[in-house]
């Protein structure tokens, strides 16, 4: 597609349960990022792919968020037992070269919220 | 701790004037410096970055100006628009550390 697809977009789902957000990249791009943005603030980074290896992982809150890139392109974050404090906006990107400096592209987001 | 630290939170700026969002890092790995422009309901999109090898980068109305020495870098926004009101949040990446963003500045611009 033309940009980072995100689905869903919303998902509401009860405590306790698990969540898997999808992220698919811009076509071609190399390196993936996860990040969390609370409202009102500044995307908070989770972890990051470069093809289908994880580069970093430190910004997972918990052992209850894992992520997978398994073919270097669509990506899944997943998250275990919800809690309240998992909702938010998690938001996807990608970019073209392995090394971190170049532009990242976001997709809508996924709006989750845990009741 | 926080990587990048961004100011103000807020910013008001009458129609025709200059805003300016500054921000501060610790980490002299980073070598890429972009702003990023988020309106209500959409994703970040790339405003302008700059990398550390220049002093300031000017697109349209957008400037960064960049001080290696005091590890500090700003965003000016010249003859500011109503339409230019959104939040703006500055970031750094580098070395092995993936982008980090700071806080974000919600800007207004008034007629």
């Amino acid at each position: 597609g033309a940009g980072v697809s995100q689905s869903p977009r919303y998902k509401v789902t009860k405590r306790g349960q698990d969540v898997a957000l999808r992220c698919d990249p811009i076509s071609g791009h190399v390196s993936l990022y996860w990040y969390r943005q609370a409202l009102g603030q500044g995307p908070e980074f989770l972890t990051y792919f470069n093809y289908e290896a994880q580069q970093d992982k430190s910004g997972l809150p918990n052992d209850r968020f894992s992520a997978e890139r398994p073919e270097g392109s669509i990506s899944t974050l997943t998250i275990q037992r919800t809690e309240q404090r998992d909702s938010a906006m998690y938001r996807c990107a990608s970019s073209s070269l392995v090394v971190g400096s170049t532009e990242a592209f976001f997709g809508q987001g996924t709006r989750l919220t845990v009741v | 701790q926080q990587q990048v630290k961004q100011s103000p939170q807020s910013l008001i700026v009458q129609k025709g004037g200059i805003s300016i969002i500054n921000c501060a890092y610790e980490n002299t790995a980073f070598d890429y410096f972009p702003w990023y422009q988020q309106f209500p309901g959409k994703g970040p999109a790339l405003l302008i970055a700059i990398r550390p090898d220049v002093s300031e980068k000017k697109e349209g109305r957008f400037t960064i100006s960049f001080n290696k020495s005091a590890k500090q870098f700003s965003l000016h926004i010249m003859d500011s628009q109503p339409g230019d009101s959104a939040t703006y949040f500055c970031a750094a990446s580098g070395g092995n550390t993936p982008l980090v963003f700071g806080k974000g500045t919600r800007l207004s611009v008034i007629a």
